[in-house]
């Protein structure tokens, strides 16, 4: 199957600090997805983005799946940014199951 | 919408007891699916289905059953629990190219 890694795994930041996740993925894909798990276990989609770039507020991410990777970018982050993103991909006609990294821990301190 | 609704949030068995997890959907999305999460393992894929009366295996399906009889339901059985089974349970949902929305867990404790 698909190798997804994750980096780095752990993140610890000042607030306003920016910062930049990467993924990379073994294989090619048509479906990559980011999400971040809050505190309190919540799995929160970011973005759908299997190729491109697409910009929220003070996210962003960008795929390249040509060369297998794709980026997550937050700016001026906030404590609330907290907690662990996760990247996701497939690769069968839209209805196979998204094989998961093991995510980013990201710490933004006060 | 309610989104992707999971019952119970909180779970303890004994070893060899069965028990089935509940997941419902109120956006009409085919593709459905349960994973696990264990620490520093991420999410691992157990099974889905693409549709009422499809399902297929993902990466541990052992010890699990599913059944989708409908587009809104999405049950998980164990059918004789496990200790390893001890876990965090998520279902999902989304269109085939679309984004995924997951439930908001069930903790399982297996004795």
């Amino acid at each position: 199957g698909i190798q997804v890694e994750q980096s780095p795994p752990d993140l610890i930041l000042q607030e306003g600090a920016n910062s930049t996740l990467r993924c990379n993925f073994s294989d090619s894909v048509n479906n990559l997805q980011w999400f971040h798990q809050n505190p309190w276990g919540q799995l929160i989609n970011l973005f759908y983005i299997p190729s491109g770039t697409k910009q929220n507020g003070r996210l962003s991410a960008t795929t390249v799946a040509t060369e297998r990777y794709s980026l997550l970018y937050i700016s001026s982050s906030q404590t609330t940014d907290s907690g662990v993103y996760f990247c996701a991909v497939g690769k069968g006609g839209g209805a196979d199951g998204l094989t998961f990294g093991k995510g980013t821990h990201l710490i933004i301190q006060p | 919408n309610a989104g992707v609704t999971q019952t119970p949030k909180f779970q303890v068995l004994k070893t060899g007891q069965s028990m089935t997890l509940q997941c419902a959907q109120d956006m009409n999305h085919e593709y459905m699916s349960w994973y696990r999460q264990d620490p520093g393992m991420g999410l691992r894929l157990i099974h889905y289905s693409v549709g009422a009366g499809i399902t297929d295996q993902g990466e541990v399906p052992n010890g699990y059953n599913v059944s989708r009889s409908t587009t809104e339901d999405f049950p998980l059985r164990l059918l004789s629990a496990a200790p390893s089974q001890t876990s965090v349970y998520f279902c999902a949902s989304r269109y085939p190219w679309g984004t995924q929305y997951f439930g908001p867990g069930t903790r399982l404790l297996v004795l």
